[in-house]
């Protein structure tokens, strides 16, 4: 059974701190992985993708992989009480025919 | 990014009956949609891949003659619950990806499904 896992939460930091969010995967040949932004009664939103091990930022927000460890995070720089959210973290199915399996989520919450 | 159109929004029903939900590309053509289920407080679960011109591919535990799914067009594919039950009250998501974008998920707005 492939897995994502994550921390449920919640996770509450002030605003402008740093929020570290992470996520490990079970399929070792998973090659694609996300982030999703998604508020309440409303759908995902993509935030990031990432395909090879290392950092890749994009304005605020940075996403780390880590192959080796099958581990997955996203850091949000300077959080602001917008940001309070659920983050899933998806995992492409290898062999999936470009399947995705999502974790349940980490609930982030931004408090002034 | 790309733009995924569903509808309805959220429907009541009374048990028994079907409800369909659609999911539309409104500015790219889907070879491949994708139906997700998200119960409160859990993660998206795959309920099956819809492929254009060729039946949907259900994963494991879900019944295939319960969600009927049609994808008769590169812009359109449908989801019908048929003969709903209050079990089946849920969020219903469809995605779908755009050739070019590897393997990026572009969702729907949802369909919140209250079976009485």
């Amino acid at each position: 059974q492939k897995e994502v896992e994550q921390n449920s939460g919640p996770l509450s930091v002030p605003e402008g701190a740093i929020a570290s969010l992470n996520c490990t995967y079970s399929d070792r040949g998973s090659q694609s992985f996300f982030w999703y932004r998604q508020y309440s009664g409303k759908s995902p939103e993509l935030i990031m993708s990432i395909y090879s091990n290392g950092d890749k930022e994009d304005g605020r927000f940075t996403a780390q992989l880590n192959k080796a460890s099958q581990y997955v995070s996203l850091l949000i720089r300077d959080s602001q009480p917008s940001d309070s959210a659920t983050y899933l973290c998806a995992a492409g199915v290898s062999g999936g025919y470009n399947k995705l399996i999502f974790g349940a989520g980490t609930r982030l919450a931004v408090h002034p | 990014g790309a733009v995924v159109s569903q509808h309805p929004s959220w429907v009541i029903c009374k048990s028994g009956t079907s409800v369909k939900i659609e999911c539309r590309s409104l500015d790219f053509q889907a070879t491949t949609m994708f139906w997700y289920r998200q119960f409160p407080k859990q993660s998206l679960m795959l309920m099956a891949t819809s492929n254009e011109g060729s039946k949907a591919t259900y994963e494991q535990g879900v019944e295939k003659d319960k969600f009927l799914i049609n994808h008769a067009s590169l812009t359109l594919s449908t989801l019908t619950v048929t003969s709903a039950h209050p079990e089946d009250s849920s969020f219903y998501i469809c995605s779908a990806r755009t050739g070019a974008a590897k393997e990026k998920l572009f969702f729907g707005s949802g369909t919140q499904l209250s079976v009485l």
